[in-house]
């Protein structure tokens, strides 16, 4: 019973560098969300994508970020020319067609910008 | 949008004792109300939820209450345990795809 899996679970980053996380959500669930964290904050809704779609990425900054899901594989956040402001925890939720608002949480990426 | 207000932001209780965390929430058309508890260095994990559907819920030793009318709802935690502590997070969702969250609130339960 494999919940939703993110990897890599830490990622170290040069300023100007790119990152790449990734979320393969539960067995069934066609609905991923991405979220970011920042340090003693809450979760902060940056988009929501179906299969080979991007339902709304109103959360998302419109430069640097891009978000996919593909048909085949896991969903992907890429974090292009990454900036100190830009280490937080990062983590993707999934969940069901039939019950779309009971999300449920991978473990996260810990993205650190040096 | 909706927005979600969270409070307290930080609260320590002695074992034993409860614990209320209350949210406030402003779009009337939310009307589901999920809470998840976050350990340091994990993942949010669902630990109740209540539709608008009802008034109150409970699990055990938690439960949550919703007021539709005054749009705030609230999680009680009742003989609290040291494992109890951890941050707490509301949300609100109006049933589409895009859960609000509150800020969180830091439980500290004290031996």
């Amino acid at each position: 019973n494999a919940g939703v899996m993110q990897n890599p679970r830490h990622l170290v980053r040069r300023r100007g560098q790119e990152a790449r996380l990734r979320c393969s959500p539960m067995k069934g669930h066609s609905h991923v969300y991405w979220y970011r964290q920042l340090p003693e904050e809450g979760l902060k809704f940056m988009v929501y994508l179906q299969k080979e779609n991007i339902i709304d990425e109103s959360g998302m900054p419109k430069e640097r970020f891009s978000a996919e899901f593909p048909k085949e594989g896991p969903s992907i956040l890429r974090i292009q020319q990454v900036v100190r402001g830009d280490s937080a925890a990062y983590f993707c939720a999934s969940s069901n067609r039939q019950s779309y608002n009971e999300q449920f949480f991978g473990p996260g990426t810990r993205l650190t910008v040096l | 949008g909706e927005n979600v207000e969270q409070h307290p932001s930080t609260l320590s209780v002695q074992e034993g004792d409860s614990a209320v965390i209350k949210c406030t929430y402003s779009d009337s058309a939310s009307n589901y109300f999920p809470w998840y508890k976050q350990e340091l260095g994990k993942r949010p994990q669902l630990i109740i939820d209540i539709r608008s559907n009802v008034g109150e819920k409970k699990d055990q030793r938690i439960a949550v209450t919703l007021n539709k009318t005054a749009k705030h709802f609230s999680l009680h935690i009742t003989e609290t345990q040291p494992e109890d502590s951890a941050v707490y997070f509301c949300a609100a969702n109006t049933g589409g795809f895009k859960t609000i969250f509150g800020a969180g609130t830091r439980l500290f339960v004290k031996a």
